[in-house]
């Protein structure tokens, strides 16, 4: 099956700092999601990608919808200690019948006031 | 505020018992997804539905998973007899279609011991 890296796997930054993290796939998508899940909660969608080279913002987050159909980064800028928790991105391929939306492993971040 | 509602939120049962989870879609959505989530997986989809009607549920061990649609406001998971490797957050998702981003529910935590 298909499947995305995600990386980096952690991090840790100070408050204030912006943060980029990406997603990678041997294959291409029709649409890349990013989503934020908090401990207890299911994950959140943050943004959603539709076109190879999209660029897309949702306040202090911006995420692009890689040229080739096979990556994708997000960019929190000026973290906030709420902007802790797992970011996913999400993969999803869809025609002739057939639909595969999959996860990337996650990016775990945590903000140092 | 519409949202994907699961029941329970937890649930711990002893190995060989039926277990059955619940997720009310949001009202309108047509698609809904079922994922299951470890620390060593990740998020895997196990089946979705479209319209109520079953599309695939390749992601799901079928000799003791079974996922169905009652009607279009109750999506059941039901696991029989279960096993200590079933162990994990079960989210449901659902969806406007099968090309737009899906919407998760707050999942329920099971611990088969």
């Amino acid at each position: 099956g298909q499947q995305l890296n995600q990386s980096p796997q952690s991090m840790f930054i100070q408050e204030g700092e912006d943060v980029s993290m990406n997603c990678t796939s041997s294959s291409i998508f029709n649409t890349w999601l990013w989503y934020k899940q908090d401990p207890g909660e299911g994950p959140v969608l943050l943004i959603a990608l539709y076109k190879a080279g999209e660029l897309t913002s949702n306040g202090r987050l911006t995420a692009q919808f890689g040229i080739t159909r096979k990556d994708s980064f997000l960019n929190i800028s000026a973290s906030i200690p709420s902007d802790v928790g797992i970011y996913f991105c999400a993969g999803l391929f869809f025609g002739a019948g057939s639909y595969q939306l999959t996860f990337g492993k996650g990016t775990k971040l945590s903000v140092i006031p | 505020d519409a949202r994907v509602t699961q029941t329970p939120r937890h649930k711990v049962t002893e190995m060989g018992q039926e277990v059955t989870m619940r997720c009310q879609p949001i009202l309108g959505h047509n698609t809904v997804f079922w994922y299951r989530q470890t620390m060593m997986q990740g998020l895997e989809l196990l089946a979705y539905f479209r319209n109520r009607a079953p599309l695939d549920d390749s992601g799901m061990p079928k000799d003791r998973f079974s996922a169905e649609m009652p009607d279009a406001t109750l999506a059941t998971l039901k696991i029989q007899p279960s096993e200590p490797r079933d162990s994990a957050v079960y989210f449901c998702a659902s969806g406007l279609g099968m090309n737009t981003e899906a919407f998760f529910g707050q999942g329920t935590r099971l611990t088969v011991v």
